[in-house]
């Protein structure tokens, strides 16, 4: 029962570097959600998307990119890294709107 | 402005210590009331989901009610594997507008 998993768990990036987070999930889900957690402030949608080929921007979406070209992937895009953007991102997936969410085991990121 | 705020920001409780953790929420239009738990290190785990004012929940020793204003999870004689971040979260009619509190970490001690 692998679930929704991302990859990868670590990484340490340089101010300016680009990295792609990768989401996959095995349920079938339609929808599916990058989030970023920060201590104190809670869990924070960044991109969303509600099918295959879509996307749509949450609460927090500049500096991300997002892609959906499989139902299965989402991945989200750091063209310019910040240290603003140091977090833990996760990904979730969800049968439909309203119905609970699936959620990975997190990316840790660190932007020196 | 829309938002949600958990209360407290943390809770030490002896085992068997039965307690309550808050969810308040202003939200234009509640599509949902949502509970998970989180341990350190991974990502949140579903608990309940709650839609509309009245409505109740129970799994094991929790269980979650629902009013207009706010949500409770109603800890029962809790174990020390009850210890996790609990998170409430709001879904408003406009869907971009999913808000978490910033979560409740129970300790309970044996």
């Amino acid at each position: 029962n692998a679930g929704v998993t991302q990859t990868p768990k670590f990484r340490v990036l340089k101010t300016g570097q680009s990295m792609t987070l990768l989401c996959a999930q095995d349920m079938n889900h339609e929808y599916m959600y990058w989030y970023r957690q920060d201590p104190g402030m809670g869990l924070r949608l960044i991109h969303y998307s509600v099918g295959e080929g879509t996307t749509a921007k949450g609460e927090v979406p500049d500096g991300y990119n997002v892609s959906r070209l499989k139902k299965q992937n989402f991945l989200l895009g750091l063209e310019s890294a910040a240290p603003s953007q140091t977090s833990v991102y996760f990904c979730a997936s969800s049968r439909s709107l309203n119905t609970e969410a699936f959620f990975g085991q997190g990316t840790r990121l660190t932007v020196v | 402005e829309d938002q949600v705020t958990q209360s407290p920001e943390a809770l030490r409780l002896q085992e068997g210590e039965s307690s309550s953790l808050n969810c308040s929420y202003t939200v234009s239009g509640l599509r949902g009331l949502f509970w998970y738990r989180q341990d350190p290190g991974k990502g949140p785990e579903f608990l309940f989901t709650l839609y509309s004012a009245g409505e109740e929940k129970e799994k094991e020793r929790l269980k979650a009610t629902l009013t207009k204003k706010e949500s409770f999870l109603h800890i029962t004689a809790p174990k020390p594997e009850d210890s996790a971040t609990y998170l409430c979260a709001v879904q408003a009619y406009n869907f971009n507008k999913f808000y978490f509190g910033s979560g409740t970490k129970l300790n309970v001690k044996p």
